[in-house]
């Protein structure tokens, strides 16, 4: 069957360091994977885009990874803050038209002063 | 501001009641959903409309009803609800037909069923 999972349900850092949240699917062959990040109470915001034939990208603080062999993703935050504590979404689509956006359960950041 | 406008923010009713949730996007997006979050569970898509039509029903029970006028408008008619159904109702829009898609969520609709 087809899954998406997140490595942990919580994860808590000391600020200044470098979260690593992983996203693994299985029975899906995604042209590009997602993340998105949701406070609590809040619809999930666009962070990061990345394609299948990409092994990295990166936007001022965030790097996300894509490994398709490995069917997974790594999204890094460096020099976190409190203020990016949320909880964290990867998704992908489930066909060639983005209509149809799974999403995994999430991984939520605390990180602490 | 997402450019999603979700109404109401919260809804309490109870599971006699007949109520709507509504969505309205300013992007000029052609696609439109609907997802329900619960505690501790992942997003669970519900429906999907592209250029307003119906192209997603996933297994939801008939006492969601949804409705979509146009691209820019989306409904989510509720009746005899169970306490169950207590959730997060987001809607969220997308380009749709592009080569990459991203979909852009409201601030969603808090329901809780009594």
């Amino acid at each position: 069957s087809q899954k998406i999972e997140q490595n942990s349900e919580a994860l808590n850092i000391q600020e200044g360091k470098t979260a690593t949240l992983t996203c693994n699917y299985t029975n899906y062959s995604p042209a590009y994977l997602q993340w998105y990040r949701q406070d609590p109470g809040r619809g999930p915001v666009f962070l990061l885009l990345i394609r299948e034939n990409e092994k990295e990208k990166r936007k001022e603080r965030l790097k996300v990874t894509f490994d398709t062999t490995l069917k997974q993703s790594l999204f890094h935050i460096t020099a976190s803050q409190p203020a990016d504590s949320a909880t964290y979404l990867c998704a992908l689509v489930r066909d060639n038209y983005g209509q149809n956006f799974v999403f995994g359960p999430g991984t939520r950041l605390s990180v602490l002063p | 501001e997402t450019g999603v406008t979700q109404t109401p923010r919260h809804l309490v009713m109870g599971m006699t009641n007949k109520k709507s949730l509504k969505c309205e996007q300013h992007l000029g997006h052609n696609a439109m959903y609907w997802y329900k979050q619960s505690a501790k569970k992942p997003l669970e898509l519900m429906f999907v409309y592209n250029f307003k039509e119906q192209t997603e029903n996933n297994s939801v029970p008939s006492r969601f009803s949804p409705e979509c006028p146009n691209s820019s408008h989306l409904f989510l008619h509720l009746h005899t609800l169970q306490p169950e159904d207590s959730a997060l109702y987001l809607c969220a829009s997308s380009q749709a037909r592009a080569e990459v898609d991203t979909i852009y969520f409201g601030e969603g609709s808090w329901l809780t069923v009594v």
